[in-house]
């Protein structure tokens, strides 16, 4: 079945160093991939998305690439800042855009920690 | 702009009891789903509705009810709360199913069952 693997957390950083947090899936067919960010107590919130291979999503100086050849959507940001500090999850829909059906699958949340 | 309204935010049950959760959303979505939060588990959809009068299950759908009351509301309805049903549970949102239809969550409800 369609899964998403995410590396382990929690990240550890200082202030303005840069990020990665590597996502992987499993899917059949086109699926588009997310990130989504959650925030100490608050719901998950959209991050950005990638619709197809090769695509580049990007949002407040993240951005993630689309890679269909190593089944990849690693998320990164070159200087991270304490108010980055958040759990950042991957997820997947195999859905196409008119099509119903099952919701996103979510990895399990990489938990990043910044420092001043 | 409320978006997703999930109550109540807490709640403490003792095993066996019963509770409802509730979820609006007034951005006239057409889907709405329910997930529960748990640590090392990422997210798990319990039960989705992709639109009003249809409700289907998702990943972990044993021992919760849902009914999709209008376009507005999706309730979660446990009917013998248990241990293993300690978690945080999401409720959110989409225009639709489909691939390019974000989801809005709501803030979620801490439930402990003792």
């Amino acid at each position: 079945g369609n899964s998403v693997t995410q590396m382990e957390g929690p990240v550890t950083l200082s202030e303005e160093a840069f990020l990665t947090i590597n996502c992987t899936y499993t899917a059949t067919g086109y699926p588009s991939l997310f990130w989504y960010v959650q925030y100490p107590g608050e719901g998950l919130q959209l991050l950005l998305k990638a619709t197809k291979a090769d695509d580049k999503g990007s949002n407040k100086g993240f951005e993630a690439t689309y890679r269909k050849e190593t089944t990849s959507f690693h998320l990164e940001k070159g200087s991270v800042q304490v108010s980055d500090s958040a759990v950042y999850f991957c997820a997947l829909s195999d859905r196409g855009n008119n099509q119903a059906g099952t919701a996103l699958i979510f990895g399990k949340g990489t938990t990043l920690s910044v420092s001043s | 702009n409320a978006g997703v309204t999930q109550t109540p935010k807490f709640q403490v049950l003792k095993t066996g009891q019963s509770m409802t959760l509730q979820c609006a959303q007034d951005m006239n979505h057409n889907s709405m789903y329910w997930y529960r939060q748990d640590p090392g588990m990422g997210l798990r959809l319990i039960y989705y509705s992709a639109s009003e009068g249809t409700t289907d299950k998702g990943e972990v759908p044993n021992g919760y009810n849902v009914s999709r009351l209008n376009k507005r509301e999706f309730s979660l309805r446990l009917e013998s709360a248990a241990p293993s049903q300690t978690s945080v549970y999401f409720c959110a949102s989409s225009l639709s199913t489909g691939a390019n239809s974000p989801l809005h969550f709501g803030n979620g409800t801490r439930l402990t069952v003792t």
